[in-house]
């Protein structure tokens, strides 16, 4: 077990240019989830899947925002015409069922 | 929708001391309560889960209280350690799956 897995760690991109994050989660975990932080603040929830369907979708994922979990394994989050206001850190977590959720490293979005 | 509070904000003690963080939310039915520790620019580790069945979860040093008929979890860390310094974040699942998560706590012990 090698916990989750974020990629990239960092990733400077200039206002306008799209960005995707991928994730990995623990490999028996069914429930992938995506939340955004920004400083000073807890996470803030932004979507989660069961297996490849994606079950909720947070008011703060904008159209510009769409993340997928193809065959429900790993899941890629991409922003589209990126702004100021995207950068934050982008943390997923994955669970077993109504288990204890498990946190990746993050991706730092900065958005120059 | 679930608001959860946390506080102090931020906490410093003395090497050795033990440490008391507070978490509060507004609605009482929930799934479970995390408590997880961020280290700065870093992702979460999670510390201890507490099921709503149960009152109260022990690992270590640290021991977590559940009151979910009040909507309130305090986490113990006993005999605190410089390496205790981190962000202290709570978080509560509701039936949605989803966490709410509060604003931390920020501990520095002092060497």
């Amino acid at each position: 077990d090698t916990g989750v897995s974020q990629d990239p760690r960092h990733k400077i991109t200039k206002r306008g240019q799209n960005v995707t994050f991928r994730c990995d989660p623990i490999s028996e975990h069914n429930r992938l989830y995506w939340y955004r932080q920004t400083l000073g603040q807890g996470p803030e929830f932004l979507t989660y899947f069961q297996n490849e369907a994606q079950l909720e979708k947070s008011r703060l994922l904008s159209d510009r925002f769409s993340a997928e979990r193809p065959k429900g394994s790993f899941s890629t989050l991409e922003i589209q015409r990126t702004e100021q206001g995207d950068s934050a850190m982008y943390l997923c977590a994955s669970s077993l069922g109504g288990r204890g959720q498990y946190f990746g490293p993050g991706t730092r979005l900065l958005v120059l | 929708k679930q608001e959860v509070t946390q506080i102090p904000a931020a906490l410093s003690v003395p090497e050795g001391e033990n440490l008391v963080l507070n978490c509060s939310f507004t609605d009482s039915a929930i799934y479970n309560l995390q408590w997880f520790r961020q280290d700065p620019g870093k992702g979460l580790t999670s510390l201890l889960l507490i099921q709503s069945s149960q009152r109260e979860q022990t690992s270590g040093r640290l021991n977590a209280s559940l009151d979910k008929s009040s909507g309130r979890s305090t986490l113990y860390i006993a005999a605190s350690q410089p390496g205790d310094s981190a962000t202290y974040l709570c978080a509560v699942r509701g039936d949605d799956y989803k966490l709410s998560f509060g604003a931390g706590t920020t501990v520095t012990v002092r060497a």
